[in-house]
């Protein structure tokens, strides 16, 4: 049974140009989510989603960052426009609904964000 | 909102040494609590989670939590280290669906 799937695991871009993260959540996980994590801070939320819905937001920039989970396919983390500030790691998460019911997220490898 | 405080970013102990790292939350109701481990360059791996069933947690790893509600704490304990213990631990608290991320501490082991 696959774990939560991310790629790339490493992407480099340059100033100004757009990266795309995607996640595969675990067979049977209907609920994906998205932290970023900067040397020393910890894990930030950023946004939780279900198929062609988002739940909450609440710690996704206002600006040049969004996400998605269609009905087919990946969640994808957008990034455009990247500036230095966003290098960091990315991780995805997945986990049956309900995580107030104690159900556990699982986490992916992480991908790695260079912007140069 | 709920939240946690995790009590020391570096900890460090001697191989054999009894390990514990802390862990605090605020919460107005029961909360879910976990603790996950980082090992570098990897996700986050589930260690063990509390969900009201007994206070006295057991994970994987030999390690186990003690959920104290009079002291909002739910530290991570471990009888005796082992060099391969070195790495990050997260104390988490389940929000409205997401879960929440203390800043994490540091676990080194001195030979």
């Amino acid at each position: 049974n696959a774990g939560v799937m991310q790629n790339p695991r490493h992407l480099v871009r340059r100033r100004g140009q757009e990266a795309r993260l995607r996640c595969s959540p675990m067979k049977g996980h209907s609920h994906v989510y998205w932290y970023r994590q900067l040397p020393e801070e910890g894990l930030k939320f950023m946004v939780y989603l279900q198929k062609e819905n988002i739940i909450d937001e609440s710690g996704m920039p206002k600006e040049r960052f969004s996400a998605e989970f269609p009905k087919e396919g990946p969640s994808i983390l957008r990034i455009q426009q990247v500036v230095r500030g966003d290098s960091a790691a990315y991780f995805c998460a997945s986990s049956p609904p309900a995580v107030n019911s104690g159900n556990t997220i699982y986490f992916g490898e992480g991908s790695w964000l260079t912007v140069v | 909102a709920q939240s946690v405080t995790q009590l020391g970013s570096h900890v460090s102990v001697s191989e054999g040494a009894l390990v514990l790292l802390r862990c605090n939350y605020s919460s107005s109701v029961p909360p879910y609590l976990f603790w996950y481990v980082q090992y570098p360059n990897q996700g986050l791996q589930l260690l063990l989670k509390y969900t009201s069933a007994a206070t006295l947690v057991k994970g994987i790893n030999g390690f186990e939590a003690e959920f104290k509600k009079s002291e909002t704490s739910f530290h991570l304990t471990k009888p005796s280290a082992h060099m391969s213990d070195a790495a990050e631990y997260f104390c988490a608290v389940s929000e409205g669906g997401k879960i929440i991320f203390g800043k994490g501490t540091r676990l080194h082991i001195l030979p």
